[in-house]
């Protein structure tokens, strides 16, 4: 699978938003881009993936630029709890992990 | 149970000994899969299973690793031997999908094998 780029750690300000950047420009063309958090001590999470459409959950969007290079996760207003490690990921059958954005949320 | 299973969740091995990691996925889901996940670092792949068959096991990085899934639900990975870098948290997912993009994986809390 083809890797991903991204900040080591961010930090964000409770009720802001948290915009985390991945980079992933040698993605194949029927790739989807994937992301998911990993809270301390816990399995990971999938919070939502896209292909070339911007995608939005109950819990983030996804903004994915037009030549698919790279891409964007948006929660648009952070807590606490959303303190985690982020991952971005292109995958074809599984996934394969990077080092991920280890995001703080601060007070 | 509602989720992905694993058991036990703390596991201490003197080195040497063989070690099981039993994961229960959730019912009816096609897909499994294990990951290794070292201190600090992200998962990585080890193997992945559709139903009962073992479609890649690239990921296993010595022929003292071993999984299985049998019956195409309850998997075990062993370890037979275990050395000290074989110490991580192992997490297994499964997705209700097979084949290409079942990219939507639900974990499990992982087991930790501390290899003394």
């Amino acid at each position: 699978d083809a890797k991903t780029t991204q900040p080591t750690s961010m930090d964000c300000a409770e009720g802001r938003a948290a915009n985390l950047p991945c980079n992933h420009s040698t993605i194949s063309g029927n790739e989807y881009v994937y992301w998911y958090r990993q809270i301390h001590s816990q399995g990971p999470q999938y919070i939502i993936h896209g292909l070339k459409n911007n995608e939005t959950n109950e819990m983030a969007s996804l903004i994915i630029t037009e030549d698919r290079k790279s891409s964007t996760l948006i929660l648009p207003h952070a807590t606490l709890r959303d303190t985690a490690v982020y991952y971005c990921i292109n995958a074809g059958n599984m996934l394969t992990f990077g080092g991920g954005t280890r995001l703080m949320v601060k007070p | 149970g509602a989720g992905v299973s694993q058991s036990p969740r703390y596991k201490v091995a003197k080195r040497g000994q063989d070690v099981a990691l039993r994961c229960d996925p959730i019912s009816g889901h096609v897909s499994l899969f294990w990951y290794q996940q070292a201190l600090g670092q992200g998962p990585e792949f080890l193997t992945y299973f559709q139903n009962e068959a073992q479609l890649d096991k690239s990921g296993l990085p010595s022929d003292r690793f071993f999984a299985e899934r049998p019956e195409g639900s309850v998997s075990t990975l062993k370890i037979q031997r275990t050395q000290q870098e074989d110490s991580a948290v192992y997490l297994c997912a499964s997705s209700p999908r097979g084949g290409a993009n079942t990219g939507e994986l639900f974990f499990g809390e992982g087991s930790r094998l501390t290899v003394l």
